[in-house]
C-alpha cells in the first residue's frame, strides 16, 4: 500500500528563512506526489504536484519540491518564509496504477516567527 | 464561483443521534470524496464515489454511510453518532481520478458528538 511519512508535525522558522518540509513515500514504483496547503479554518488547496517529467516542480506562492527516486523523497522548500506561509502542509501520494484515491500524510504545521 | 459547498458547517449531536452532511459541487466532477481530519492523524478517507450511483469504502468507513444519487451531490450519513466521530469533515471532488487532477475541497464541517 502506498503511504507517505512527513517528518516533523510542527516546524517553526523565522521570517525570511528557508522553509524545508520533509516527505518520504513508500512505493515499489514511482508514484504521483502532491503537496497541499491548509490555511486556518479552510479546506485544502493544491500547492504543486509531480506526475512525470521534470523532477523539480514549482508551485504557487514560491514553493517548490524535488522528486528524488533514490531517496524516495519529495521535500517541499521555499527560499524565504513569509508570515502568510503559516499553515498546515500535507504531502499526498497516488499510485500510477490502480484506482485508489490520494493518501495523505499526517501533516506538518508551519509557524513563521517575525 | 461556488466550487464545493458543505452544509452544515457546524453541528453538535448527542450520542445516538443521526445526521446527514451534504456536499454539493458545481464543477461537473465525476469523483467525490469524504475525509475526516483529526489532530495528529491527517486526513483519512471515509468513502468515495467514482460517478453517479457509485460508492466505495475508504480507510475508515465504519459508522458512516454515503449516497450519490445525483452527480453533483455526495451525502455522508451518521446513523448513530458516537463521540469518536467528533471531527472535522471535508468533502472534495475531482474531474477524473485524483492522480492526474487536483482535489477541490470544501471548507469543512465541524461535528461534535457529546
Amino acid at each position: 500500500a502506498q503511504s507517505v511519512t512527513q517528518l516533523g508535525s510542527h516546524v517553526s522558522v523565522s521570517e525570511g528563512a528557508l522553509v524545508l518540509l520533509r516527505c518520504n513515500y513508500s512505493s515499489s514504483v514511482p508514484p504521483y506526489l502532491f503537496w497541499y496547503v491548509q490555511y486556518p479554518n479552510q479546506g485544502l488547496q493544491l500547492l504543486l504536484k509531480y506526475t512525470t517529467g521534470a523532477t523539480l516542480v514549482k508551485g504557487i506562492n514560491g514553493f517548490e519540491a524535488e522528486f528524488k527516486k533514490s531517496e524516495t523523497s519529495f521535500h517541499l522548500t521555499k527560499p524565504s518564509a513569509h508570515m502568510s506561509d503559516a499553515a498546515e502542509y500535507f504531502c499526498a501520494v497516488y499510485p500510477p496504477s490502480g484506482n485508489t484515491p490520494l493518501v495523505f500524510g499526517k501533516g506538518t504545521r508551519l509557524s513563521v516567527i517575525a | 464561483n461556488a466550487g464545493v459547498t458543505q452544509t452544515p458547517k457546524f453541528r453538535v449531536l448527542k450520542t445516538g443521534q443521526s445526521m446527514t452532511l451534504l456536499c454539493a459541487q458545481d464543477m461537473n466532477h465525476e469523483y467525490m470524496y469524504w475525509y475526516r481530519q483529526d489532530p495528529g492523524m491527517g486526513l483519512r478517507l471515509i468513502h468515495y464515489s467514482v460517478g453517479e450511483g457509485t460508492t466505495a469504502k475508504g480507510e475508515v468507513p465504519d459508522g458512516y454511510n454515503v449516497s450519490r444519487l445525483k452527480k453533483q451531490n455526495f451525502l455522508l450519513g451518521l446513523e448513530s453518532a458516537a463521540p469518536s466521530q467528533t471531527s472535522v469533515y471535508f468533502c472534495a471532488s475531482s474531474p477524473t481520478s485524483a492522480h492526474t487532477g487536483e482535489l477541490f475541497f470544501g471548507e469543512g464541517s465541524r461535528l461534535t458528538v457529546l
